[in-house]
């Protein structure tokens, strides 16, 4: 299993970002999927989730109504649209597989720093 | 706001053992939450240990176990080795609200 973010960065408040999640060496559309941050000072949190086929899909409070999540199956990736960002949504973002077994993230990528100041 | 608390930071010996928790405002821990565990060193993504209250992935060493004890869930890790110095987390899925919530995390230091 093998999960690669990108499309980190830096951005000004108020501006957006799209996260790519690309994966590799399993059946990405029978996996739900996840993003999750990480801040220094907040530790992790879960951000978002999406089901396989894409039909389902939850939010954190903290992040409902600015982030968009996506995915596209024929191309094995999975997408974060970050609109209305703030100094809070600076972390590091890893996408993660969800586990057939237990609600939990079997397997993470290594991660994409986003950055937001002026 | 659901909170989940962990204890901020344990240490122990290595050979010794040590038990770490995850505790829920909303009330005791139950397999109904799922409790998770993950490893994390710095510069890595976390690493998941445990699923399931104390189900463990193939690449979990041995000397990890978790259970539910006492309402929390548990982490415990028996004869510590210098490489498990690392912060660990727990998680905890909330079914009825459809969201995961993430402890603050323990720092374990390995004398």
């Amino acid at each position: 299993v093998h999960l690669v973010e990108s499309g980190g960065g830096l951005v000004r408040p108020g501006g957006s970002l799209r996260l790519s999640c690309s994966a590799s060496e399993f059946t990405f559309s029978n996996y739900e999927m996840s993003w999750v941050r990480q801040t220094p000072g907040k530790g992790l949190e879960w951000v978002s989730y999406i089901s396989g086929p894409g039909s389902v899909i939850h939010y954190a409070d903290s992040v409902q109504g600015r982030f968009t999540i996506s995915r596209d199956n024929a191309k094995n990736s999975m997408y974060l649209l970050m609109n209305s960002l703030t100094a809070e949504d600076t972390a590091v973002y890893f996408c993660a597989r969800v586990s057939h077994e237990g609600a939990t993230f079997d397997y993470w990528g290594q991660g994409t720093q986003v950055t937001v100041s002026s | 706001q659901t909170v989940v608390t962990q204890e901020p930071s344990l240490a122990v010996s290595p050979g010794g053992t040590v038990t770490l928790t995850c505790a829920s405002n909303t009330g005791a821990v139950t397999s109904d939450y799922y409790p998770n565990w993950f490893q994390q060193k710095p510069g890595q993504a976390p690493r998941a240990l445990i699923y399931s209250s104390s189900n463990k992935h193939s690449w979990t060493p041995a000397r990890f176990s978790g259970s539910l004890l006492g309402g929390k869930a548990a982490l415990t890790l028996s004869g510590v080795q210098p490489e498990d110095e690392a912060e660990y987390y727990c998680l905890l899925y909330f079914r009825d609200a459809q969201l995961w919530v993430f402890g603050g995390g323990t720092k374990l230091t390995v004398l």
